[in-house]
């Protein structure tokens, strides 16, 4: 089974300040990762995905995130955050062809205006 | 557009209680439907995950119980509470007969138990 790891719970830092949350899991085999972002009073949403191609993934609202295989990592960055991207994150990672999602215990990001 | 929804929102049961939330998906057929709980500071736990209409698997062994009666309703079910269930309850869905692809996820049920 794989594990999750996320290396911060929590986060604080200021507007237009440069963001990396670090995420590693393990697992051996081929694996699909996510981000899942949760805003306040929100739905649990999709940030981005890598299946396979270009390690370096682009989602939404400028987040992207870098997928190091040899590093079993896969952390989320964006340059320059803003005060709308306090939320909870959440890493997660299923085996190829694995119904089954294992998630990280999330980072809270709180951005200070 | 496909939705998900999960009722009640919020619920406050005793011990010994039993237990009946609901997620239901509209907008999309034969989905893949899965229950988590998210425990604070804990991340997301999949209990269980429901690849057709009374086909359910179980991840993690307890108090609780699935059925999926209908194609796109999934039920996660208790007969008797324990102060250890509560938490926070998330129904998800994926496209059917594509493992590993992305969850969509509802609103979450906020479950104490007292």
């Amino acid at each position: 089974a794989q594990s999750v790891s996320q290396h911060n719970h929590h986060v604080i830092l200021s507007e237009a300040a440069s963001l990396e949350l670090g995420c590693n899991y393990s697992y051996g085999g081929t694996v699909n990762l996510f981000w899942y972002v949760q805003y306040p009073g929100q739905h649990l949403q999709l940030l981005l995905k890598y299946f396979s191609g270009d390690p370096l993934v682009k989602g939404i609202k400028g987040f992207e995130a870098e997928f190091i295989k040899s590093k079993f990592s896969f952390n989320l960055r964006k340059p320059s955050v803003q005060w709308s991207d306090t939320a909870e994150y959440f890493c997660a990672v299923n085996a190829r062809n694995d119904y089954k999602l294992s998630f990280g215990a999330g980072t809270t990001v709180t951005v200070r205006a | 557009s496909q939705t998900i929804h999960q009722w009640p929102a919020t619920l406050v049961q005793p011990v010994g209680s039993p237990l009946s939330l609901e997620c239901t998906v509209e907008g999309t057929s034969n989905p893949n439907l899965y229950w988590y709980r998210q425990a604070a500071g804990r991340g997301l736990q999949l209990l269980f995950y429901s690849v057709g209409i009374g086909q359910i698997s179980s991840e993690v062994p307890q108090n609780l119980s699935a059925s999926r009666p209908q194609d796109r309703q999934f039920i996660l079910s208790s007969k008797k509470l324990l102060l250890s269930d509560s938490g926070f309850y998330l129904c998800a869905w994926s496209v059917r007969g594509l493992a590993g692809a992305e969850q969509y996820f509802g609103p979450g049920t906020r479950l104490t138990v007292t």
